[in-house]
Formats: C-alpha cells, sequence, structure tokens
C-alpha cells in the first residue's frame, strides 16, 4: 500500500522546457518535504512544508518552485530545465510518531 | 552543523552472515535515523530511534546518545539486503522534522 506516490517514476523533459513532478499522501502528515538526489550523493534538501508553512532552502535554485494546494498534495515545478537538473527527485512525508516515509522517486532526464 | 560518519562505506558478505554498520555524530540530538535505498531506487525509512535499540524483522538498530554512536545490524544477510544504507540525523536542538544531515552511506552487497 503506496502510502507517499510520485508520479510519474520516470520523466524525460526538454532542455528549457518547464516541468511538474507530483506527490501525493495518504498519511495525512503535516510535514513534506522535496530532496533533488544526484547520482551517487546523498539526498539535497530542495523544500519542506508544515501544513502550508512553505520553508525554501537559502541554496534551492530560483528555478525551482513548490505548490502545497492541500494536505495531501505538492508540487515540485522546474521553470526551465537545464541538463544539470537531472537527478531523483523524493517527495517525503514526516510525523515525530512515524518517523519519514519516502515515495519511490521521480527520475527526471534532460534532454 | 552535525557531522555524521559512517562506517565501512563498502561492505560486501556472504549470505547468512551477521552484517554491521556503524554511525557517529558530533552534535547532540532528538533521534536518528536508517535509511535503506536499492540501486536506482527511492527511500525506505528503516528506524528512527532516539534511545536504546529497535528491532524489525532481522534488522536491530541501536543508539547510544552518551558516545553518539548508532549502530544497524542486520542477521541472517540475504542478498536482497544489497543496498545502501544511510544514516541521518536531525539538527542539533531543532525540530525532529528538521533539515537532515546525511552520513555518506555504506554500499552493502550480499553474495549468495
Amino acid at each position: 500500500d503506496a502510502m507517499v506516490i510520485q508520479n510519474p517514476r520516470y520523466q524525460v523533459t526538454q532542455f528549457g522546457k518547464p516541468v511538474t513532478l507530483s506527490c501525493s499522501q495518504t498519511l495525512n502528515h503535516n510535514v513534506m518535504y522535496w530532496y533533488q538526489q544526484k547520482s551517487s550523493q546523498a539526498p539535497k534538501l530542495l523544500f519542506h512544508y508544515y501544513d502550508k508553512d512553505f520553508n525554501n532552502e537559502a541554496d534551492t535554485p530560483d528555478n525551482f518552485q513548490s505548490r502545497r494546494p492541500n494536505t495531501s498534495f505538492c508540487f515540485l515545478d522546474i521553470r526551465s530545465p537545464g541538463l544539470g537538473d537531472a537527478a531523483m527527485y523524493l517527495c517525503a512525508t514526516f510525523t515525530p510518531f512515524h518517523g519519514y516515509t519516502f515515495g519511490s522517486g521521480t527520475r527526471l532526464t534532460v534532454v | 552543523k552535525n557531522e555524521v560518519e559512517q562506517s565501512p562505506q563498502n561492505l560486501t558478505a556472504q549470505e547468512g552472515e551477521f552484517i554491521t554498520i556503524n554511525c557517529s555524530y558530533s552534535v547532540g540530538i532528538s533521534a536518528l535515523h536508517w535509511l535503506q535505498q536499492h540501486p536506482g531506487g527511492g527511500i525506505v525509512s528503516l528506524f528512527m530511534l532516539s534511545s536504546g535499540k529497535k528491532k524489525h524483522g532481522r534488522l536491530i538498530a541501536t543508539i547510544n546518545i552518551q558516545e553518539k554512536h548508532s549502530s544497524l545490524h542486520i542477521t541472517a544477510s540475504h542478498p536482497r539486503d544489497s543496498a545502501v544504507y544511510i544514516c541521518a540525523v536531525p539538527p542539533r536542538g531543532g525540530t525532529s522534522y528538521g533539515k537532515l544531515t546525511f552520513g555518506q552511506g555504506t554500499i552493502l552487497t550480499v553474495h549468495p
């Protein structure tokens, strides 16, 4: 029973063409995250939400935006993807009781 | 900033062996997380622990808050346990959901 669902699993986009990655959760968790993970590297936090309270990491490029219209859904928008944005994008939720629940990730390829 | 060190970086074992992965951190924390990532895959949270010991199936995690050290053990290892195991901690004094600092990961390969 997938509880944090990311769509699509694989996404190919053209250089400079806006792309949106989506994440949904059935857990009703308040805290949600977007991480970027490049090959053989640790995940890098892009954004996190506590409810609708949005927190942008200082080194997250302006090219990356996020929306959370409700508790269940969270979106990552990349306005003008570059080759360097090719990565695995991970969505996660958190509660103090359950800890982290990660989605399966979306692997983004930029061509 | 919390420094997180994992050892070993690479670990090869034969099926059935007992595995231990270690994690040390520099600053006191509210909780420590053990994560698993299969090649090309997403991340699975294995444990969140703030004291003592937790067990789930063949996996056991322990933490010593005073020594700032945690271990992940796998009993009767199996080839499907082959993955990267990552230790992660939140910032000192921060909420338990704050920005995680990740260890560099331990690549485990279990041969049949």
